[in-house]
């Protein structure tokens, strides 16, 4: 099982609708949980952290459920500009890396 | 602030010969990475640094070595360049191992080998 598994896509969603992305990680020991996200030839960037209590940030909502070591991503109201790859990003503390460990992301489409 | 530099951005190089990115940060991070990204595979990891003369091996270290003499500066090495290393490579540092602590990534260089 891959360390931090997400739907690959492509998402091809209109304007205005509302999208979910959700991420699987395998080690019970992860601690800090991120969306990023990547713009096309662009480098990823942070987009928020994920809380245990869920949280979010304008039309930007995230949920943490450690019993099923699962993440999720809402956005409400696509934009055109929304269009990118979210990579989900696990922090697994205390590792020998102690890095974060990426998904391979999933594409959203915001079509007009 | 600069935040994170590569240099160069973009690379054409023939099989067998040698190069070497620079990656620089300007915000004191402790932690230094470089991955590289292919299509359909995501970012994998292939050398990382915890501090300034120290680096370790990540996911796909084969071909590449990397060398952290100054804080700031990480850089990374091909010797002997395959058409395999053909990629988008991106640096990236974090203040530390923090649960909370941001990475930060450069631009990405982008390398063909021929």
């Amino acid at each position: 099982r891959k360390e931090v598994e997400q739907d690959p896509g492509p998402f091809n969603v209109p304007e205005g609708a509302t999208v979910a992305f959700n991420c699987t990680y395998s080690n019970s020991a992860s601690q800090s949980f991120f969306w990023y996200r990547q713009d096309c030839r662009k480098e990823p960037k942070l987009l928020m952290s994920v809380y245990s209590s869920g949280n979010e940030d304008g039309r930007f909502t995230a949920q943490l459920n450690r019993a099923s070591q699962y993440i999720s991503l809402l956005i409400r109201d696509s934009k055109l500009s929304d269009s990118a790859t979210y990579l989900c990003v696990v922090n697994v503390y205390g590792g020998s890396q102690g890095n974060l460990i990426f998904g391979k992301g999933t594409k959203l489409s915001v079509k007009p | 602030n600069a935040g994170v530099t590569q240099t160069p951005k973009f690379r054409v190089l023939k099989t067998g010969q040698s190069m070497t990115l620079l990656c620089a940060q300007d915000m004191n991070h402790e932690y230094m990475y470089w991955y590289r990204q292919d299509p359909g595979m995501g970012l994998r990891l292939i050398h990382y640094s915890v501090g300034e003369g120290t680096t370790a091996k990540g996911e796909v270290p084969d071909g590449y070595n990397v060398s952290r003499l100054k804080k700031q500066n990480f850089l990374l090495g091909l010797e002997s360049a395959a058409p395999s290393q053909t990629s988008v490579y991106f640096c990236a540092s974090r203040p530390g191992a923090g649960a909370v602590d941001e990475q930060y990534f450069g631009p990405g260089t982008r390398l063909t080998v021929t």
